[in-house]
């Protein structure tokens, strides 16, 4: 089943704790994004990939590292959360850049507390 | 960010037809999304135009006008599980920019 993967789902940490929401897709996928959902905000970009080894900031990149190693995954770090990154996180993924218009299609999503 | 505009709720009767807005910056565009939200899911692909004009599919439809900055998602013979929020977002260069979402509330 074609699909896009997030771990973990759910997680609440405390402040300063690095942590990894890792993301992966089965598709061949060229394009790879994270985006952070908040009330009232709607979905904000963090980073986007293009390829293996080709990663650009987002709208809202502050806090956030990612990498691209691999095709199929696209992990989003958190050096040293704050309670500001507190939100519900998405990773998706498309066979190109948003230029040709593909589907985007979006993991189910990681709820993260940072305290 | 790209002010990109649409309303926060709407509220219309099943079988009744409803009309979503979205207002975006012009500079830099290329193309615009529409996907739909149901609460507690992921957003789901729904249309992408990038030529001026109507682009109909089912009973939904989405419309572009380039020089003037604005979209709409026109949902027709509305049923119940179309209550969902409806994210619309526009691509430049290579990012994707999203609006706050409009969620639509249907009543029997």
């Amino acid at each position: 089943e074609a699909q896009v993967t997030q771990n973990p789902r759910y997680l609440i940490t405390v402040t300063g704790k690095k942590l990894t929401v890792t993301c992966s897709q089965n598709m061949n996928h060229e394009y790879m994004s994270w985006y952070r959902q908040d009330p009232g905000l709607g979905l904000r970009q963090i980073y986007y990939s293009m390829n293996v080894e080709v990663t650009d900031k987002g709208d809202v990149p502050e806090g956030y590292k990612v990498s691209r190693k691999e095709k199929r995954n696209f992990p989003l770090i958190l050096e040293s959360p704050s309670p500001n990154q507190t939100s519900l996180y998405f990773c998706a993924s498309s066979l190109r850049d948003p230029l040709g218009g593909d589907t985007q299609y979006f993991g189910p999503g990681t709820r993260l507390t940072v305290l | 960010g790209q002010n990109i505009d649409q309303p926060t709720e709407m509220t219309a009767t099943e079988g009744a037809i409803v009309q979503i807005n979205c207002t975006y910056q012009t500079s830099g565009f290329n193309g615009l999304f529409w996907y739909q939200q149901h609460a507690g899911e992921a957003p789901t692909f729904l249309s992408y135009n990038v030529l001026d004009g109507l682009e109909e599919k089912g009973r939904f439809s989405s419309f572009l006008s380039r020089s003037k900055g604005y979209s709409y998602l026109l949902l027709k013979e509305l049923q119940m599980k179309d209550s969902a929020s409806y994210l619309c977002a526009r691509s430049n260069d290579y990012k994707l920019s999203f609006g706050a979402g409009t969620t639509v509330t249907v009543r029997a």
